[in-house]
Protein backbone atom coordinates (compact mmCIF):
# COMPACT_ATOMS: atom_id res chain seq x y z
CA UNK A 1 0.00 0.00 0.00
CA UNK A 2 1.02 3.48 -0.57
CA UNK A 3 1.06 6.02 1.97
CA UNK A 4 1.71 10.08 1.87
CA UNK A 5 2.85 11.71 5.35
CA UNK A 6 2.57 15.20 5.63
CA UNK A 7 3.50 15.90 9.24
CA UNK A 8 3.25 19.81 9.25
CA UNK A 9 -0.75 20.35 9.79
CA UNK A 10 -0.27 23.89 10.12
CA UNK A 11 2.82 26.31 9.63
CA UNK A 12 2.27 30.12 10.17
CA UNK A 13 5.23 32.38 9.23
CA UNK A 14 5.88 35.97 8.81
CA UNK A 15 6.39 37.61 5.26
CA UNK A 16 9.73 36.72 3.53
CA UNK A 17 10.46 33.81 5.86
CA UNK A 18 12.19 30.68 4.26
CA UNK A 19 9.91 27.66 5.22
CA UNK A 20 10.06 24.49 4.50
CA UNK A 21 6.97 21.53 3.81
CA UNK A 22 8.24 17.78 4.41
CA UNK A 23 6.81 14.99 2.91
CA UNK A 24 7.61 11.04 3.69
CA UNK A 25 5.97 8.97 1.37
CA UNK A 26 6.31 4.80 1.41
CA UNK A 27 5.44 2.73 -1.31
CA UNK A 28 6.88 -1.17 -2.26
CA UNK A 29 7.31 0.12 -6.30
CA UNK A 30 10.60 0.91 -7.89
CA UNK A 31 9.26 3.13 -10.63
CA UNK A 32 7.09 5.78 -8.85
CA UNK A 33 6.13 9.42 -9.41
CA UNK A 34 6.09 12.13 -6.65
CA UNK A 35 4.07 15.48 -6.98
CA UNK A 36 2.89 18.72 -4.88
CA UNK A 37 -0.07 20.82 -5.59
CA UNK A 38 -1.12 23.95 -3.89
CA UNK A 39 -4.89 24.19 -2.94
CA UNK A 40 -5.64 28.58 -2.28
CA UNK A 41 -8.64 29.13 -0.50
CA UNK A 42 -10.88 29.22 -4.17
CA UNK A 43 -10.57 25.38 -4.09
CA UNK A 44 -8.60 24.78 -7.14
CA UNK A 45 -5.76 22.21 -7.09
CA UNK A 46 -2.61 24.12 -8.62
CA UNK A 47 -0.05 21.93 -10.07
CA UNK A 48 3.41 22.57 -8.87
CA UNK A 49 5.80 19.91 -9.85
CA UNK A 50 6.35 16.15 -10.49
CA UNK A 51 8.76 13.87 -10.10
CA UNK A 52 9.80 10.66 -11.00
CA UNK A 53 11.41 7.91 -9.40
CA UNK A 54 14.79 7.70 -11.22
CA UNK A 55 15.46 11.74 -11.40
CA UNK A 56 17.06 12.76 -7.53
CA UNK A 57 18.22 15.72 -8.66
CA UNK A 58 16.99 18.76 -6.51
CA UNK A 59 15.06 21.42 -8.68
CA UNK A 60 14.36 25.19 -8.17
CA UNK A 61 11.57 27.05 -9.83
CA UNK A 62 12.04 31.06 -9.11
CA UNK A 63 11.31 31.13 -5.38
CA UNK A 64 9.99 27.52 -4.70
CA UNK A 65 12.83 24.08 -4.78
CA UNK A 66 12.20 20.39 -3.78
CA UNK A 67 14.42 17.91 -2.53
CA UNK A 68 14.17 14.64 -2.60
CA UNK A 69 15.81 11.69 -1.14
CA UNK A 70 15.33 8.37 -1.96
CA UNK A 71 17.54 7.15 1.01
CA UNK A 72 14.59 8.87 3.76
CA UNK A 73 11.63 8.82 1.31
CA UNK A 74 11.74 12.53 1.52
CA UNK A 75 10.50 14.71 -1.26
CA UNK A 76 10.33 18.29 0.48
CA UNK A 77 9.56 21.65 -0.46
CA UNK A 78 11.01 24.96 0.15
CA UNK A 79 9.55 28.51 -0.41
CA UNK A 80 11.94 31.17 -0.03
CA UNK A 81 11.41 34.23 0.87
CA UNK A 82 7.60 34.02 1.26
CA UNK A 83 4.99 36.06 0.17
CA UNK A 84 1.60 36.77 1.59
CA UNK A 85 0.06 34.92 -1.90
CA UNK A 86 1.88 31.89 -0.94
CA UNK A 87 -0.93 31.13 1.96
CA UNK A 88 -2.48 28.05 0.61
CA UNK A 89 -2.94 24.25 1.30
CA UNK A 90 -0.24 22.28 -0.18
CA UNK A 91 0.06 18.93 -0.44
CA UNK A 92 2.42 16.36 -1.62
CA UNK A 93 1.13 13.67 -3.52
CA UNK A 94 2.32 9.52 -4.97
CA UNK A 95 1.47 7.69 -7.55
CA UNK A 96 2.43 4.69 -8.95
CA UNK A 97 4.03 3.68 -12.46
CA UNK A 98 2.65 1.84 -15.55
CA UNK A 99 -1.29 1.11 -15.95
CA UNK A 100 -1.69 2.84 -12.53
CA UNK A 101 0.14 6.11 -13.54
CA UNK A 102 -2.32 9.28 -12.12
CA UNK A 103 -4.27 7.26 -9.44
CA UNK A 104 -2.88 9.91 -6.71
CA UNK A 105 -2.41 9.27 -2.98
CA UNK A 106 -2.39 12.64 -1.27
CA UNK A 107 -0.81 13.35 1.99
CA UNK A 108 -3.08 15.03 4.62
CA UNK A 109 -2.00 18.70 3.41
CA UNK A 110 -0.10 21.48 5.12
CA UNK A 111 -1.75 24.84 5.94
CA UNK A 112 0.69 27.73 5.18
CA UNK A 113 -0.17 30.86 6.36
CA UNK A 114 2.26 33.70 5.92
CA UNK A 115 1.57 36.94 7.58
CA UNK A 116 2.84 40.36 6.37
CA UNK B 1 -4.98 28.23 -19.03
CA UNK B 2 -7.63 25.79 -17.40
CA UNK B 3 -7.20 22.14 -19.40
CA UNK B 4 -9.91 20.75 -17.19
CA UNK B 5 -13.20 22.32 -16.48
CA UNK B 6 -16.47 21.15 -14.03
CA UNK B 7 -19.78 22.11 -14.14
CA UNK B 8 -21.42 23.30 -12.18
CA UNK B 9 -18.52 25.04 -9.57
CA UNK B 10 -21.80 25.00 -6.67
CA UNK B 11 -24.61 22.54 -6.23
CA UNK B 12 -27.27 22.28 -3.47
CA UNK B 13 -29.71 19.87 -3.49
CA UNK B 14 -32.35 18.31 -1.39
CA UNK B 15 -32.27 15.39 0.13
CA UNK B 16 -32.83 12.41 -1.83
CA UNK B 17 -32.43 14.01 -5.63
CA UNK B 18 -29.76 13.12 -7.63
CA UNK B 19 -26.85 15.34 -9.15
CA UNK B 20 -24.77 15.58 -12.28
CA UNK B 21 -21.47 16.80 -12.23
CA UNK B 22 -19.52 17.00 -15.72
CA UNK B 23 -15.76 17.08 -16.16
CA UNK B 24 -14.63 18.19 -19.51
CA UNK B 25 -10.80 18.10 -21.02
CA UNK B 26 -9.93 21.28 -23.54
CA UNK B 27 -8.01 20.88 -25.89
CA UNK B 28 -6.81 17.19 -25.73
CA UNK B 29 -8.46 14.04 -25.60
CA UNK B 30 -8.82 12.07 -22.24
CA UNK B 31 -9.43 8.37 -22.42
CA UNK B 32 -9.06 8.15 -18.66
CA UNK B 33 -10.08 10.59 -15.96
CA UNK B 34 -10.16 10.63 -12.41
CA UNK B 35 -12.72 11.53 -9.73
CA UNK B 36 -11.64 12.57 -6.17
CA UNK B 37 -13.36 13.74 -3.25
CA UNK B 38 -12.43 16.41 -0.64
CA UNK B 39 -14.33 16.49 2.58
CA UNK B 40 -13.91 19.97 4.57
CA UNK B 41 -10.33 20.56 6.18
CA UNK B 42 -9.19 17.29 4.25
CA UNK B 43 -7.47 15.28 2.13
CA UNK B 44 -8.47 14.36 -1.73
CA UNK B 45 -9.90 10.73 -2.19
CA UNK B 46 -9.71 9.01 -5.76
CA UNK B 47 -13.06 7.87 -5.64
CA UNK B 48 -12.75 6.11 -9.28
CA UNK B 49 -11.37 6.14 -12.76
CA UNK B 50 -13.28 6.93 -15.78
CA UNK B 51 -12.75 5.21 -18.81
CA UNK B 52 -14.16 6.52 -22.45
CA UNK B 53 -16.24 3.67 -23.52
CA UNK B 54 -16.02 0.95 -20.98
CA UNK B 55 -17.00 0.98 -17.32
CA UNK B 56 -15.75 2.76 -14.45
CA UNK B 57 -13.16 1.11 -11.72
CA UNK B 58 -14.12 2.15 -8.34
CA UNK B 59 -11.66 2.16 -5.12
CA UNK B 60 -12.31 0.04 -2.62
CA UNK B 61 -15.16 1.54 0.20
CA UNK B 62 -16.83 3.66 -3.08
CA UNK B 63 -20.53 2.64 -3.82
CA UNK B 64 -20.69 2.64 -7.54
CA UNK B 65 -24.48 2.64 -7.83
CA UNK B 66 -24.73 5.64 -5.62
CA UNK B 67 -21.79 7.41 -7.56
CA UNK B 68 -22.68 6.77 -11.42
CA UNK B 69 -19.64 7.39 -13.80
CA UNK B 70 -20.05 7.78 -17.81
CA UNK B 71 -17.41 8.82 -20.19
CA UNK B 72 -19.47 8.21 -23.20
CA UNK B 73 -17.03 10.85 -25.08
CA UNK B 74 -12.96 11.60 -25.50
CA UNK B 75 -13.40 15.08 -23.59
CA UNK B 76 -16.39 14.74 -21.22
CA UNK B 77 -17.05 12.16 -18.11
CA UNK B 78 -19.68 12.65 -16.05
CA UNK B 79 -20.05 11.99 -12.14
CA UNK B 80 -23.79 11.59 -10.80
CA UNK B 81 -24.39 11.31 -6.94
CA UNK B 82 -28.01 9.31 -6.64
CA UNK B 83 -30.26 9.64 -3.85
CA UNK B 84 -27.57 12.56 -2.57
CA UNK B 85 -28.09 12.20 1.13
CA UNK B 86 -26.28 15.31 3.63
CA UNK B 87 -23.16 13.06 4.07
CA UNK B 88 -22.50 13.49 0.32
CA UNK B 89 -22.02 16.97 0.96
CA UNK B 90 -18.29 17.39 -0.26
CA UNK B 91 -15.79 19.20 -2.78
CA UNK B 92 -16.00 16.64 -5.80
CA UNK B 93 -12.60 16.90 -8.22
CA UNK B 94 -11.48 15.42 -11.37
CA UNK B 95 -8.44 15.39 -13.25
CA UNK B 96 -7.19 14.44 -16.31
CA UNK B 97 -4.55 11.31 -16.48
CA UNK B 98 -2.00 13.59 -18.25
CA UNK B 99 2.07 14.16 -17.26
CA UNK B 100 1.63 16.58 -14.94
CA UNK B 101 -2.37 15.75 -13.64
CA UNK B 102 -4.22 18.86 -13.70
CA UNK B 103 -6.89 19.21 -11.88
CA UNK B 104 -10.47 20.80 -12.70
CA UNK B 105 -11.85 23.45 -10.93
CA UNK B 106 -13.99 21.54 -8.71
CA UNK B 107 -17.62 21.65 -7.80
CA UNK B 108 -18.89 21.67 -4.19
CA UNK B 109 -22.02 19.99 -3.48
CA UNK B 110 -24.27 20.70 -0.28
CA UNK B 111 -27.37 18.14 0.66
CA UNK B 112 -29.77 19.92 2.86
Amino acid sequence: AQKVTQAQTEISVVEKEDVTLDCVYETRDTTYYLFWYKQPPSGELVFLIRRNSFDEQNEISGRYSWNFQKSTSSFNFTITASQVVDSAVYFCALSRGGTSYGKLTFGQGTILTVHP
Amino acid sequence: GAVVSQHPSRVICKSGTSVKIECRSLDFQATTMFWYRQFPKQSLMLMATSNEGSKATYEQGVEKDKFLINHASLTLSTLTVTSAHPEDSSFYICSNSGDEQFFGPGTRLTVL
